[in-house]
């Protein structure tokens, strides 16, 4: 089946020390997005690919960067975590048309120590 | 002024009532409209996409658009217990970007 996704679904790490969480795709959508998730918030976008060009939303803290290999799979790398960056990750594909749906993976939960 | 506005709840029913939610928009260029349903834990999942004004059914849930009003719902009818959960209103309006509502917790009594 087609389906988005990431691993790992649990990361624990340490204060300041880097961090990449992974996302694939069998969808074959052109557009990858990455979204944080805190609890009882909305999810809130960090970046996006578009093909292989690179959207950062505005309030995106330099912390956080995102790489895309290829179209099937793309990163979050977070540089030196912080207790606030503490959240559940989300990676969300769409393909690209005005009536089409975005899809979820599951999710990485993300726990700083 | 926040985009997308939902009551964030909790909205409780008994089972078998149907449940009633929804979600204004501030952008009058928005052109699609999703409705996700998240359990705690769990990544969004959607269950209802719409894009015209009007009521589309799926099952036991119905979207209602109104694009006048900025307004979009979701109606669950006969709530079951399985159904608690919370829904996100997302919006798609300009490029690639689905703009979030903050979910509205509903909660199905037994």
């Amino acid at each position: 089946d087609a389906m988005v996704i990431q691993n790992p679904r649990y990361q624990v790490t340490q204060f300041g020390k880097p961090v990449t969480l992974s996302c694939s795709q069998t969808l074959n959508h052109n557009v990858m997005y990455w979204y944080q998730q805190k609890s009882s918030q909305a999810p809130k976008l960090l970046f996006h690919y578009y093909d292989k060009d690179f959207n950062n939303e505005a309030d995106t803290p330099d912390n956080f960067q995102s790489r895309r290999p290829n179209t099937s799979f793309c990163f979050l790398d977070i540089r030196s975590p912080g207790l606030g960056d503490a959240a559940m990750y989300l990676c969300a594909t769409h393909r690209q048309g005005e009536y089409n749906e975005q899809f979820f993976g599951p999710g990485t939960r993300l726990t700083v120590l | 002024q926040k985009e997308v506005e939902q009551n964030s709840g909790p909205l409780s029913v008994p089972e078998g009532a149907i449940a009633s939610l929804n979600c204004t928009y501030s952008d009058r260029g928005s052109q699609s409209f999703f409705w996700y349903r998240q359990y705690s834990g769990k990544s969004p999942e959607l269950i209802m996409s719409i894009y015209s004004n009007g009521d589309k059914e799926d099952g036991r849930f119905t979207a209602q658009l109104n694009k006048a009003s900025q307004y979009v719902s979701l109606l669950i009818r006969d709530s079951q217990p399985s159904d608690s959960a919370t829904y996100l209103c997302a919006v798609r309006n300009y490029g690639q970007n689905f703009v979030f509502g903050p979910g509205t917790r509903l909660s199905v009594l037994p």
